[in-house]
């Protein structure tokens, strides 16, 4: 079974800075998508970045990018120039290619930034 | 396009009794799958449905199961309400729960008393 964490429960980081998230998954398959999700306190989860496990490429959506280590299982999210509405609850989510829609999640990193 | 809507917002309930969430997923998705949002157990997958037929199904017990209409809108409900049902209840939906991310709706907040 596939399973991801996040081992770091809270940040904070202080505006303008840069600021790193850390996920890693344990997966035997070779073809997966990799997500990262913001929930704000308004609870609407809002898609951040994406990664296809069989491109090398790291995803770059403005201000944030990963870090996609795929023989380490490891995907990390960089936030630049963190903003005050970064403040949010940062999930990453796992999706096999043959499993349809069912997203695994890890615990969740709570982001503070600060101003 | 409209995006994910569920309804209601949020619910109360008492344990014993049933209880029945809609989500309207956006216009031309065929997949909806239903997550359990808890501060304990975090995000859970519920099941999934595509074209009307339930695709994935997580490890919940037999309480808690879904249907999804020609029109791909979804319930799920849960029967013989516990405490430990309450939860935000979060539907996602993707044109065909393959390649495209999940769009998430707003959740709907129920409260077993």
């Amino acid at each position: 079974a596939q399973t991801v964490t996040q081992s770091q429960p809270e940040m904070s980081v202080q505006e303008a800075e840069t600021v790193t998230l850390s996920c890693t998954y344990d997966t035997s398959e070779s073809n997966y998508y990799l997500f990262w999700y913001k929930q704000p306190p308004s609870r609407q989860m809002i898609l951040v970045i994406r990664q296809e496990a069989y491109k090398q490429q790291n995803a770059t959506e403005n201000r944030f990018s990963v870090n996609f280590q795929k023989a380490a299982k490891s995907f990390s999210l960089k936030i630049s120039d963190s903003q005050l509405g970064d403040t949010a609850m940062y999930f990453c989510a796992f999706k096999s290619y043959n499993q349809g829609g069912k997203l695994i999640f890890g615990q969740g990193t709570e982001l503070s930034v600060k101003p | 396009k409209a995006g994910v809507t569920q309804t209601p917002r949020y619910l109360i309930k008492t344990r014993g009794q049933q209880v029945t969430l809609s989500c309207s997923p956006i216009s031309g998705h065929r997949s909806v799958s239903w997550y359990q949002q808890t501060p304990g157990q975090g995000l859970q997958f519920l099941f999934e449905y595509f074209s009307e037929t339930q695709r994935n199904k997580g490890n919940f017990p037999g309480r808690f199961s879904g249907r999804q209409f020609s029109n791909s809108r979804s319930e799920m409900n849960v029967s013989t309400l516990e405490l430990g049902d309450s939860a935000l209840y979060l539907c996602a939906s993707s044109p065909d729960g393959g390649t495209g991310e999940q769009y998430f709706g707003p959740g709907t907040r129920l409260t077993v008393t």
